[in-house]
């Protein structure tokens, strides 16, 4: 069974880069079926998907994220990560990592019990 | 972007009720459509995937219909370990989106 872990502060202050790592056991970041993901859930917005990256570098991000946002893998520690820079208060939110199957159709098969980071000086 | 519209946005219902959630895109998505289960401090679990493939695991008292722009997802004897949030998931274009949950309640 694969497991997703979140970690990293719980509070930033505005205008700084958020930084989360995701743990993955019982699976491999390395596997070529799958995209490795990150997604929030704020009161205001709903879900929201952030990005993905796949072990070969591939990555693809939420335009209306995109300037902000990195996601990066480090198959060593079987990890991957997210930077979010320049943050402010309507990035305070629920941030879930997932596994996205990306087959036919793309699903979110296995997440993390998410992690709420609080954007405030 | 695809909106991606859930009704209700909660309920009431009874053990062993029948109970069905509507979700709604705002163009075509053919069937690439996912429903998921949330509980709190939880991760979300996939229930169907392709608008009515159900995921391995899952109980057969789970169902999702629909194409085009109008989905259903139907449990169809509520049992106690189904109340949750339930999040319905366009991967039609990308970005995908989510709809905004329907919470289900014990009455």
């Amino acid at each position: 069974q694969v497991q997703l872990q979140e970690s990293g502060p719980g509070l930033v202050k505005p205008s700084e880069t958020l930084s989360l790592t995701c743990t993955v056991s019982g699976g491999s970041v390395s596997s070529d079926n799958y995209y490795w993901s990150w997604i929030r859930q704020s009161p205001g917005k709903g879900l929201e998907w952030i990005g993905y990256i796949h072990y070969s570098g591939s990555t693809d991000y939420n335009p209306s994220l995109k300037s902000r946002v990195t996601i990066s893998l480090d198959t060593s520690k079987n990890q991957f990560s997210l930077s979010l820079t320049s943050v402010t208060a309507a990035d305070t939110a629920l941030y879930y990592c997932a596994r996205a199957d990306v087959g036919l159709v793309v699903y979110f098969d296995f997440w993390g019990q998410g992690i709420l980071v609080t954007v405030s000086s | 972007d695809i909106q991606m519209t859930q009704s209700p946005s909660s309920l009431s219902a009874s053990v062993g009720d029948r109970v069905t959630i509507t979700c709604r895109s705002s163009q075509n998505i053919n069937n690439y459509l996912n429903w998921y289960q949330h509980k709190r401090g939880k991760g979300h679990q996939l229930l169907i995937y392709a608008a009515s493939s159900l995921q391995s695991g899952v109980p057969s008292r789970f169902s999702g219909s629909g194409s085009g722009t109008d989905f259903t997802l139907t449990i169809s004897s509520l049992q106690p370990e189904d109340f949750a949030t339930y999040y319905c998931q366009q991967s039609y274009s990308t970005p995908p989106t989510f709809g905004g949950g329907t919470k289900v309640e014990i009455k």
